[in-house]
């Protein structure tokens, strides 16, 4: 089965520490992108990529990081410069080019940090 | 920057009716697309339509349609023959073609919570 996928669902950790989200897909898309979900916010945008070892800020990169060494991975590092993390993450991945240009969302994962 | 707006944080349709959800963009490009995903309670993103600025006609997927109108920059939803399961919170979003690195990037709106009353 194509798709994406994010791991754990739930993540729990105390503050000062980094955390790492993982994503995974295997729908061969070059794009990758990585949202941060508040109640009331809609989502918005972290970070992108759109091919292997190349990456962008996207509004609200302050407080995180990220690398692209795989096409199919698009890990996030949750650091401890970020003042408010907990939140729902989502993954997404598209095409860069041709007309398919909608984005596939992962399940998400939920950071709790206390 | 672009910018997206949904007025109706939350909306309520009894099964069976019809409801439209609204959605507003500002741009100042000429080709973009535009999209509504919906995010059930399993917060699962899905893609429900897409409608591509240069074609005049407005896209359709089985109960779904929208009303594209791009001299007012109005993209709204319309469900027809409400389902329980489409209660859900739904987003519109905005994707720019015009603008260089950067035109890979989703602009959401905050979203409306859909209640489907039995």
């Amino acid at each position: 089965d194509g798709g994406i996928t994010q791991s754990p669902k739930y993540l729990f950790r105390k503050e000062g520490q980094n955390v790492t989200l993982s994503c995974e897909q295997n729908l061969n898309h070059d794009a990758m992108y990585w949202y941060r979900q508040d109640p009331g916010q809609g989502l918005r945008l972290i970070y992108y990529s759109q091919i292997v070892n190349d990456f962008q800020k996207g509004d609200i990169a302050e407080g995180y990081s990220v690398s692209r060494e795989k096409k199919e991975s698009f890990p996030l590092t949750v650091t401890s410069a970020q003042k408010n993390p907990t939140a729902f993450y989502l993954c997404a991945s598209s095409y860069s080019s041709g007309s398919f240009y909608e984005q596939y969302f992962g399940p998400g994962t939920r950071l709790t940090v206390t | 920057a672009q910018t997206v707006t949904q007025s109706q944080p939350e909306m309520s349709v009894q099964e069976a009716e019809t409801v439209t959800l609204s959605c507003t963009y500002d741009t100042s490009e000429s080709d973009y697309y535009l999209f509504w995903y919906k995010q059930p309670p399993s917060r699962q993103m899905i893609l429900v339509i897409r409608q591509e600025a240069y074609k005049q006609q407005n896209a359709t997927e089985n109960r779904f349609s929208v009303n594209f109108q791009k001299a007012a920059k109005s993209f709204s939803l319309k469900i027809s023959d409400s389902q329980l399961g489409d209660a859900a919170m739904y987003f519109c979003a905005y994707r720019g073609l015009n603008s260089g690195g950067s035109n890979y990037k989703l602009t959401f709106g905050k979203g409306t919570l859909l209640t489907v009353n039995p």
